[in-house]
Order: structure tokens, then C-alpha cells, then sequence
């Protein structure tokens, strides 16, 4: 079956660079997209199709794809930005639809 | 704006069904296809599947095949989804979100309905 899969945690410190990966087969040839999820609220997007940026997308937030795997990066991490990160793609029927185990961003 | 209002939390028995809604306003309903998503107490985000909003068609993920059903009613501008058999496993908060026909791209997100399943 098809999966997505993402580590489990990053930890890093204030100011400095987080990277969340995301690996699967189809993502060679189909886009991901990557929400933002805190306690007790629903998702937002932050990156579409790779590395849009939605308006209102703070511009630390990019991202990038090679072969399986996208990147979400997010420069000069705020304390803001804790939370849990989840990509999501197609399988490569485009018929289903998969979320990332996701990855629970610490700022610490 | 854009805004997607669910319908409030429910408790049902093992075996029961559940239905719950997400009323749109603020854009155009029939462009749009209306997504479902589940996420389980402490659990990550399950995917459950699409309807286009003007055709009423359909997509659901496999592990919901049989017990899943997603309809709307364009008067009202209102989708809803149906889960079936509901066992404790199915408690979860659900989400519907709106996405371009055809798309991937949830922008829009619903605040979410607590269903929990417990005898």
C-alpha cells in the first residue's frame, strides 16, 4: 500500500532553520502540500504544490521536491511556528489520497 | 469570506450511524469540490474522501469503501457526510475542507465535529 512517511519530530532553537521531510514513491510525479496543525485547531495550509505559498504564508515558510521526497523548510523558525506539520499527496492514480504521519515541530 | 460551518459534536452507541454537515458561505458552493477529514485523539490526519459539490460525484478512500457516503444539497449550500457502523475506532473529530475540483489543495478548512462512539 502506499505511504507517506515522515519523522516523527525536529527539534531546534529560535532563529534557526527547521527542514520536515516527506517521503513516498509517488511524489515523483505528483505535488504535495503541507499543513500546519496546533492543539485543538484545525489544519492550514502553508505550502501547495511543493512551494506555493498561500497569501498570508509568512515567506520563511518554502519548500522543495527531488525525486520521492519534499521539503518543507521554514527559516528563522518563530516560536509561532511549533506545531504539527503533515504533507499530503496523491497516489500515483491520483484516485487516493494520503497524509504524512506528520512531524511535531519543537521550539525549544 | 470564505467559511465552512460543521454541524456540533455527537455521541453514538456501537453500530449506529452518524451524519454530519458543513454549510459553506461566502463563495461560490457548485465550484468546488468538499473534502472529509478525520484525525483520532492524538492520531495524525486520515483522508476519507471527495465529492464535487455541482455533480454530487464521489471518491472514497478504500478504507472507508461500503460504510462512507457524501451528498449535498446545492439550495442550502451544504455538504454532508454519512459513516456507517460506527465502532469505537470511527471517534475522531471530522473536518470537511474545500479544495478545487479535482485538486489536492485543502485551503479552507471546516473547525471540525466530534464524533464520539461509546456503549
Amino acid at each position: 500500500s502506499y505511504e507517506l512517511t515522515q519523522s516523527p519530530s525536529v527539534s531546534v532553537s529560535p532563529g534557526q532553520t527547521a527542514t520536515i521531510t516527506c517521503s513516498g514513491n509517488a511524489l515523483s510525479n505528483q505535488y504535495a502540500y503541507w499543513y500546519q496543525q496546533k492543539p485543538g485547531q484545525a489544519p492550514v495550509l502553508v505550502l501547495s504544490k511543493d512551494s506555493e505559498r498561500p497569501s498570508g504564508i509568512p515567506e520563511r515558510f518554502s519548500g522543495s521536491s527531488s525525486d520521492t521526497t519534499v521539503t518543507l523548510t521554514i527559516s528563522g523558525v518563530q516560536a509561532e511556528d511549533e506545531a504539527e506539520y503533515y504533507c499530503q499527496a496523491a497516489d500515483s492514480s491520483a484516485l487516493h489520497v494520503l497524509f504524512g504521519g506528520g512531524t511535531k515541530l519543537t521550539v525549544v | 469570506q470564505v467559511q465552512l460551518v460543521q454541524s456540533g459534536a455527537e455521541v453514538k452507541k456501537p453500530g449506529a450511524s452518524v451524519k454530519v454537515s458543513c454549510k459553506a458561505s461566502g463563495f461560490s458552493f457548485t465550484n468546488y469540490d468538499i473534502n472529509w477529514v478525520r484525525q483520532a485523539p492524538g492520531q495524525g490526519l486520515e483522508w476519507m474522501g471527495w465529492m464535487n459539490a455541482k455533480s454530487g460525484n464521489t471518491g472514497y478512500a478504500q478504507s472507508f469503501q461500503g460504510r462512507v457516503t457524501m451528498t449535498r444539497d446545492i439550495s442550502i449550500s451544504t455538504a454532508y457526510m454519512v459513516l456507517s457502523s460506527l465502532s469505537s475506532e470511527d471517534t475522531a473529530v471530522y473536518y470537511c475542507a474545500r479544495a478545487p475540483p479535482l485538486e489536492l489543495e485543502l485551503r479552507y478548512w471546516g473547525p471540525g465535529t466530534l464524533v464520539t462512539v461509546s456503549s
